[in-house]
């Protein structure tokens, strides 16, 4: 069966501090990994995408990481800011002409001033 | 440019009601997509549409139709609401089924009493 586990659950860092997301897929075959910011009452919003032959991408103080033979990816968040603070969800899409995507149950990112 | 909207943003519904939550694009994406989103579950694919006229179900489409006349539109009905029902429910869109962003709406909250 295909499953996207996120770890932690939940995280509480101080402002100012990185933190790294973690996401484990068993999705096959594998076509594309992203992941989502999404604020409390909102929408989720893309981060960054990445194929298999992606190692990193980055996008402002997000920089995802990719590993497509241990089937894991991280997301790390640099000099968090208190607008950080949101659900992160890992979605792995599913190849050959699939395209199902597979969603996470999130990682629930607070930032204390 | 709105983007992605939907309405209403929140509902309180009589089990038994027939309900319909309003999605619309203006972005011309061809694909539409209708989620669930649950506390400790990843969003779940309700149904999704291609392109206007055709439709297919998701992960979880008991319950729950869709309808896609326009390019712009993609409406939900739950002709018998259930109190499983209850959800945050997401509409997304995509220039395409394979692309590789969905842009989701603000959400509506859906309680069935």
């Amino acid at each position: 069966k295909n499953q996207v586990e996120q770890s932690p659950q939940s995280l509480i860092i101080l402002e100012g501090k990185n933190c790294t997301l973690q996401c484990n897929y068993t999705v096959s075959p594998f076509s594309n990994l992203r992941w989502y910011k999404q604020d409390t009452g909102r929408g989720p919003v893309s981060l960054t995408i990445m194929t298999f032959s992606e190692n990193t991408k980055s996008n402002g103080r997000y920089t995802a990481t990719l590993d497509a033979d241990t089937k894991q990816s991280s997301l790390h968040i640099t000099a968090s800011q208190l607008s950080d603070s949101a659900s992160y969800i890992c979605v792995v899409s599913q190849g050959g002409g699939n395209e199902k995507l597979t969603f996470g149950t999130g990682t629930r990112l607070t930032i204390i001033p | 440019i709105a983007g992605i909207t939907q309405a209403p943003t929140s509902q309180i519904l009589a089990a038994g009601r027939r309900m319909t939550l309003r999605c619309t694009q203006d972005m011309r994406h061809n694909a539409m997509y209708w989620y669930r989103q649950d506390l400790g579950l990843g969003l779940r694919l309700i149904h999704y549409s291609n392109t206007a006229g055709t439709t297919g179900k998701g992960e979880v489409p008991d319950g729950y139709s869709v309808s896609r006349a326009n390019t712009d539109d993609f409406p939900l009905t739950l002709a018998s609401a259930v109190p499983s029902q209850t959800s945050v429910y997401f509409c997304a869109s995509s220039e395409d089924i394979r692309s590789d962003t969905q842009y989701f709406g603000p959400g509506t909250r859906l309680t069935v009493l």
